[in-house]
């Protein structure tokens, strides 16, 4: 079985400019959550989709947006870039909402780099 | 508030050693998951181990062991004759509400 998937991997942009970020969960895997990685903050929850709705987000600002489609991709948009948005955003799936069990499996992340 | 504290950020072996990795946690459920996850330098967190709250047993696989305390709020995890490849960082996480909290995660080295 593929695990999940993320592209790029790895990616540089400029401030103010906007980014797409995309991700395959495991086939069968309803669930896709995001979450940024960064030294500072640690590992920190995005969002979640489940069945193509947002079932949860957390404490980012607007500019951080996501969906997935009905084949259970995921993408997640951030515009108008910072230099603190440099990070590793990682993408995990699982066969339920994670709100249940939360055993996720990630992928390999894709490294963020704002100039 | 949830809460998930990993002490050492940095704990360096020589191969052959034990290494304890301690992480204690907050939380105001009664029903909850904690988890361990390793993360190589790829960047993929690989999923260790999941442990209910209502299941205090210990887990050894392998090499890996681990110990949950509910009256200390503690999930700590032991690595047996370490080796190279379990050069990572380990994070510790605490499902709320609908995310996973993660530790800080700690970073062990494992030299030749």
């Amino acid at each position: 079985k593929a695990g999940v998937t993320q592209t790029p991997r790895y990616l540089i942009k400029t401030r103010g400019q906007q980014v797409t970020l995309s991700c395959s969960p495991i086939s069968g895997h309803r669930s896709v959550s995001w979450y940024q990685q960064t030294p500072g903050q640690g590992l920190q929850f995005l969002f979640e989709y489940f069945s193509e709705t947002q079932r949860n987000k957390g404490n980012f600002p607007g500019r951080f947006s996501g969906r997935q489609f009905s084949n259970s991709r995921s993408e997640m948009n951030v515009s108008t870039l910072e230099l603190g948005d440099s990070a590793l955003y990682l993408c995990a799936s699982s066969e339920t909402s994670a709100a249940n069990t939360g055993e996720l499996f990630f992928g390999e992340g894709s490294r963020l780099t704002v100039l | 508030a949830q809460k998930v504290t990993q002490a050492q950020t940095e704990i360096s072996v020589v191969e052959k050693e034990d290494v304890t990795l301690d992480c204690v946690y907050e939380t105001r459920d009664t029903t909850y998951y904690l988890f361990w996850y390793k993360q190589p330098p790829s960047g993929e967190l690989v999923f260790l181990i999941r442990r209910n709250s209502f299941d205090e047993q210990n887990e050894i696989s392998g090499r890996y062991s681990w110990n949950f305390q509910k009256s200390t709020s503690s999930f700590n995890f032991t690595i047996t004759a370490s080796q190279v490849v379990d050069s990572a960082v380990y994070f510790c996480a605490l499902t709320n509400d609908y995310k996973l909290s993660f530790g800080a995660g700690t970073t062990v080295t494992v030299r030749a």
